[in-house]
């Protein structure tokens, strides 16, 4: 397995526009989460689902966040309109028996100028 | 008070020494705790995990708890400088299937 795919790497954006991160889980993983990681904050839980479905979004920002996954094998983290405080590194994570022994993507860096 | 504490660091250990990281927790609820190790630049990745009171080992790796004292160790024996990296304590709860992170111990092995 190819492990958790997100995409982009790298997001350089300016203030006011939106940005769409993508995930894909490893495959059977039944928990996908997406986390934000600051230097101030550290790692942030802001959503996560069980068989595609929002279980928690609790940690979610505010509503210019949103989060979606239309199918076992694809999840989106959107910002509208994106702000220079979203700068983070954007993390998804899948698993396979609840929020315990996570799988994490590469990561996302998001810069809003 | 944070859910999860720890020391940020840098924990500067010379080459061949055990490095000694600690986390403390205040939810008494937590059931299980996990370490991830982080590379700059990298993803989390999970090291060891461990349940019970006591130590559970897992190669140059041992993790000990003490849930009495709401507190979670990780011991690098024989450390190397490719363990150089920052060290993520994470505590779960059932109730709300949630995994809390601390801010992470950044350790440096000196040659």
């Amino acid at each position: 397995d190819a492990g958790v795919i997100q995409s982009p790497r790298h997001e350089v954006t300016e203030m006011g526009q939106e940005v769409t991160l993508r995930c894909k889980p490893i495959s059977g993983h039944d928990y996908l989460f997406w986390y934000r990681q600051t230097m101030m904050r550290g790692l942030e839980l802001l959503i996560y689902f069980n068989n595609n479905v929002p279980i928690d979004d609790s940690g979610m920002p505010e509503d210019r966040f949103s989060a979606k996954m239309p199918n076992a094998s694809f999840s989106t983290l959107k910002i509208q309109p994106s702000e220079p405080r979203d700068s983070a590194v954007y993390f998804c994570a899948s698993s396979l028996l609840g929020a315990n022994v996570l799988t994490f993507g590469a990561g996302s860096r998001l810069t809003v100028l | 008070q944070k859910e999860v504490e720890q020391n940020s660091g840098p924990l500067s250990v010379p080459e061949g020494a055990i490095a000694s990281l600690n986390c403390t927790y205040s939810d008494r609820g937590s059931q299980s705790f996990f370490w991830y190790r982080q590379y700059s630049g990298k993803s989390p990745e999970l090291i060891m995990f461990i349940y019970s009171n006591g130590d559970k080992e897992d190669g140059r790796f041992t993790a000990q708890l003490n849930k009495a004292s709401q507190y979670v160790s990780l011991l690098i024996r024989d450390s190397q400088p490719s363990d150089s990296a920052t060290y993520l304590c994470a505590v779960f709860k059932a109730a709300g299937n949630k995994l809390t992170f601390g801010g992470g111990t950044r350790v440096l092995v000196k040659p």
